[in-house]
């Protein structure tokens, strides 16, 4: 597998306009999550996706934000309107939970990180 | 509210001694923990991590050491390599499976 694949690498876009960020996680993983990378806060967790439902969306800073997961292999976080303060770098990762040979429950695995979208707005 | 904590956002080693990464969390149900080393234009890499039921796990150079009563993790990388200098995080999971992260750590090792 490619691993989590992420784009655009960097977005430069002006105040006011919309962007889309977009996400292909790794093929069989049933979560998805969205971060945004910053000084202040390290890796904030936007919202997450179980099979394709959201979840969590507490972390989502402003109504400008939303994010929708249409199916297994593909999400996309966008702002709308974008302001300068939204520049970071956004990451995606997925994560499943695997079958244990033993039976009983199953096993969280570690999430895998997609390469970031540097998102500049200026 | 950061409920995993990393308190010291950078560390400086010499090459071969021991690197000592903090890490404090506030959750009582986190049962999973995890860290990850970041090089600068990439995504966080998973490196290494425990589950609640052990206070200790060990993988090569990097141990990760849990305190629970403390709820307290620490990384420990020997003998650290150049190689290494990254930032690391720390990560936490309860049952919900979201992970929580720290704000980084930036470790130098110098030759």
């Amino acid at each position: 597998d490619a691993g989590v694949i992420q784009s655009p690498r960097h977005e430069v876009t002006e105040m006011g306009q919309e962007v889309t960020l977009r996400c292909k996680p790794i093929s069989g993983h049933d979560y998805l999550f969205w971060y945004r990378q910053t000084m202040m806060r390290g890796l904030e967790l936007l919202i997450y996706f179980n099979n394709n439902v959201p979840i969590d969306d507490s972390g989502m800073p402003e109504d400008r934000f939303s994010a929708k997961m249409p199916n297994a292999s593909f999400s996309t976080l966008k702002i709308q309107p974008s302001e300068p303060r939204d520049s970071a770098v956004y990451f995606c990762a997925s994560s499943s939970r695997e079958a244990q040979p033993t039976g009983g429950e199953r096993k969280r695995t570690e999430a895998f990180f997609g390469q970031g979208t540097r998102l500049t707005v200026v | 509210d950061q409920q995993v904590k990393q308190n010291s956002p950078s560390l400086s080693v010499q090459e071969g001694r021991i690197s000592i990464l903090n890490c404090d969390y506030t959750n009582s149900m986190f049962d999973y923990f995890l860290w990850y080393k970041k090089y600068p234009a990439e995504g966080p890499t998973f490196l290494i991590s425990i589950s609640s039921i052990k206070d200790k796990n060990e993988d090569g150079r990097f141990t990760v050491f849990l305190n629970k009563s403390a709820k307290h993790l620490s990384l420990h990388i020997v003998p650290s390599q150049p190689g290494d200098s990254a930032v690391y995080f720390c990560a936490a999971s309860a049952l919900g499976n979201q992970f929580y992260f720290g704000t980084g750590t930036s470790l130098t090792v110098i030759p």
